[in-house]
């Protein structure tokens, strides 16, 4: 199942600067866009979203921009901050149907 | 802030055997699904849940599992027998317009 994907494994970055994350999807119909933290051998938790009607949704340091054209969405967090080290999971669905996750990439931040 | 919680945090069980694996949603959200997470692998949908009935269920979810809403506040997920794969940490959510996720059950089958 490749509908939606994170290609980059893992991401470093250092304290303070901008972390990037990046996940594109193949299913126009899909038109609610969320992001996770996922700690190990925890449940993710919920970060932010944004549905198919806007193109950026902002809460804090944390900002999610979507290109439907383009299928693709990514999650700005500025600055980065070392308790932001985890695995970041997108995940994607339609308003009240089932969520489709990406493979996820695990975030470094080096003080 | 509220929260979805699973019991155990862990179970390990033989192959073969019937396991029970245990959540109870927010009180108010009406829709109840379950994920699983094979180590190393994505997270991935199981079952959804929807006014007492499956509302869509994965290619995993087979014969042996099952679901129920025993009552007004648990929500479980059963494997009649389990199998080495199904070693995986489950994740039990419910919704309104944002998912919450429980913790986590760590199955563990050997």
């Amino acid at each position: 199942d490749q509908q939606v994907k994170q290609n980059s494994p893992s991401l470093s970055v250092q304290e303070g600067r901008i972390s990037i994350l990046n996940c594109d999807y193949t299913n126009s119909m899909f038109d609610y866009f969320l992001w996770y933290k996922k700690y190990p051998a925890e449940g993710p938790t919920f970060l932010i979203s944004i549905s198919s009607i806007k193109d950026k949704n902002e809460d804090g340091r944390f900002t999610v921009f979507l290109n439907k054209s383009a299928k693709h969405l990514s999650l700005h967090i500025v600055p980065s901050q070392p308790g932001d080290s985890a695995v970041y999971f997108c995940a994607v669905g339609t308003s009240y149907g089932k969520l489709t996750f990406g493979q996820g990439t695990i975030l470094t931040v080096h003080p | 802030e509220p929260e979805v919680t699973q019991t155990p945090s862990h179970q390990v069980t033989q192959m073969g055997q019937e396991v029970i694996l245990r959540c109870v949603p927010i009180s108010n959200h009406l829709y109840f699904y379950w994920y699983r997470q094979i180590l190393g692998q994505k997270v991935e949908f199981l079952v959804s849940f929807y006014n007492n009935e499956i509302s869509e269920k994965s290619e995993i979810f087979d014969d042996q599992f099952s679901v129920e809403r025993p009552d007004g506040s648990n929500f479980t997920l059963k494997i009649r027998s389990t199998k080495l794969e199904d070693s995986a940490m489950y994740f039990c959510a419910s919704r309104t317009n944002v998912w919450y996720f429980g913790p986590g059950t760590r199955l563990t089958v050997t």
